[in-house]
């Protein structure tokens, strides 16, 4: 079975750091695309990184982010514990969210055509 | 880049049929037919209902069906449901290689 688990939210100060990790269960995070989406309270989806699956070489995958988070926040993952991370730095007030962790569907045409496998989430608040 | 449209608010009577669209532009929904549907209950993390325009999630009842017209893409829902009230949002791939998400459209059973 598929289980993404989120943890490491929590309250920061603006301008603090917060790494989110997402162990994952039921397949390989290295083999898949793995999405980071966020939602702000009583707010819409938020679309936030993106990595791609290692290839041949398990330590590969091109990452992508949203403009709002770009040079601030880093995905990143360990083949090893099979858990796929945010890195967060420079957090503002409006970073606040949930933070979904995301596994990509992969059809026989691409890896950008849905989401299939979301975590619970996790709050992350960022208030003095 | 900038979330795409969708209606705030669709409803229905149970057994009638909605629709909801999905509105970007050539970088997005229009280029690529790279667009998903979610459905999300409160409190609770989205689910796919909707993959690469047209093609239902697994598991996902055929009441559901998605189709796209230039760079609108629409969400049916025939046979509506009391258990079909939730917010649904749609996304798309565009041509900087990032996702982008509408806005969201809440669905009200009459």
């Amino acid at each position: 079975e598929v289980q993404l688990v989120e943890s490491g939210g929590g309250l920061v100060q603006p301008g603090g750091s917060l790494r989110l990790s997402c162990a994952a269960s039921g397949f390989t995070v290295s083999s898949n695309y793995m999405s980071w989406v966020r939602q702000a309270p009583g707010k819409g989806l938020e679309w936030v990184s993106l990595i791609e699956n290692a290839g041949r070489t398990s330590y590969g995958g091109r990452t992508y982010y949203a403009d709002s988070v770009k040079g601030r926040f880093t995905i990143s993952r360990d083949n090893s514990k099979n858990t796929l991370y945010l890195q967060m730095n420079s957090l503002r007030a409006e970073d606040t969210a949930v933070y979904y962790c995301a596994r990509n569907l992969c059809s026989s045409t691409s890896c950008y055509g849905g989401v299939d496998y979301w975590g619970q989430g996790t709050l992350v608040t960022v208030s003095s | 880049q900038s979330a795409l449209t969708q209606p705030a608010s669709v409803s229905g009577s149970p057994g009638q049929s909605i629709t909801i669209s999905c509105t970007g532009t050539s970088s997005d929904v229009g280029g690529y037919n790279y667009v998903s549907w979610y459905q999300q209950h409160p409190g609770k993390a989205p689910k796919l209902v909707i993959y690469d325009v047209s093609n239902r999630s697994s598991g996902v009842s055929n009441r559901f069906s998605g189709s796209k017209s230039g760079s609108t893409a629409s969400l049916t829902i025939s046979g509506l449901q009391t258990e079909d009230e939730a917010d649904y949002f749609c996304s798309s791939y565009t041509s900087s290689s990032t996702v982008v998400f509408g806005g969201g459209t809440k669905v009200t059973v009459l």
